[in-house]
């Protein structure tokens, strides 16, 4: 099966200032990868993800990339504000038949410190 | 559009009890999944349920049990629960099964067991 793992499981940035966490992935044969935020009480919710055929996507200050040789993939956070402080997870996706697996990574706390 | 509602959000039960949760998807959305969440093990997929036909397990006892009904609603149940079970248990919803979908989560449902 897959297996992701995450680095850093904490992160603290000054406000302003980008924030960037990696993932890597064990299986080639993945072909999706979303991040999610996840805030204290709440579900995770999808802020961006990124196709195996695509090496960047940005959505405003959140840009993620995908190296599939390395196979590994990123999330970058410019000009930080506190408001993105939260548990950011990882996904990667693997066909299976019909079907699919996912595996999240273990996380990663964001402080971003006014 | 409504997003994906759980049901009940906070729950106690005790050592040997068992417990059903429930699970509404975004409208149109005919696949269900439910992960457990735990601070040690993070996020972790139970099942995925398509067209009411459970497509894919994870790695958990037969002590947990779903289903989906025709109106793609989803339950999730629990037998026999240990202190171990207390976590939150979250469903995400998307349009198919495909690897490619993107999957949306709902509030979860906390649990606590003692």
């Amino acid at each position: 099966g897959e297996n992701v793992e995450q680095h850093p499981s904490t992160l603290s940035v000054q406000e302003g200032d980008s924030a960037v966490i990696k993932c890597t992935y064990s299986d080639s044969a993945s072909n999706y990868f979303p991040w999610y935020k996840q805030e204290l009480g709440k579900g995770p919710q999808l802020i961006i993800d990124i196709r195996s055929n695509v090496g960047e996507k940005k959505d405003q200050r959140i840009a993620v990339t995908l190296n599939k040789t390395a196979k590994h993939f990123s999330l970058h956070i410019t000009e930080t504000q506190p408001e993105d402080s939260a548990v950011y997870f990882c996904a990667a996706i693997l066909p299976s038949g019909s079907a699919r697996q996912l595996t999240f990574g273990s996380g990663t706390q964001l402080t971003v410190l006014p | 559009k409504a997003g994906v509602t759980q049901t009940p959000r906070y729950l106690i039960k005790t050592r040997g009890q068992q417990v059903t949760l429930s699970c509404s998807p975004i409208s149109g959305h005919r696949s269900v999944s439910w992960y457990q969440q735990t601070p040690g093990q993070g996020l972790q997929f139970l099942f995925e349920y398509f067209s009411e036909t459970q497509r894919n397990k994870g790695n958990f006892p037969g002590r947990f049990s779903g289903r989906q009904f025709s109106n793609s609603r989803s339950e999730m149940n629990v037998s026999t629960l240990e202190l171990g079970d207390s976590a939150l248990y979250l469903c995400a919803s998307s349009l198919s099964a495909r690897s490619l979908e993107t999957q949306y989560f709902g509030p979860g449902t906390r649990l606590l067991v003692l």
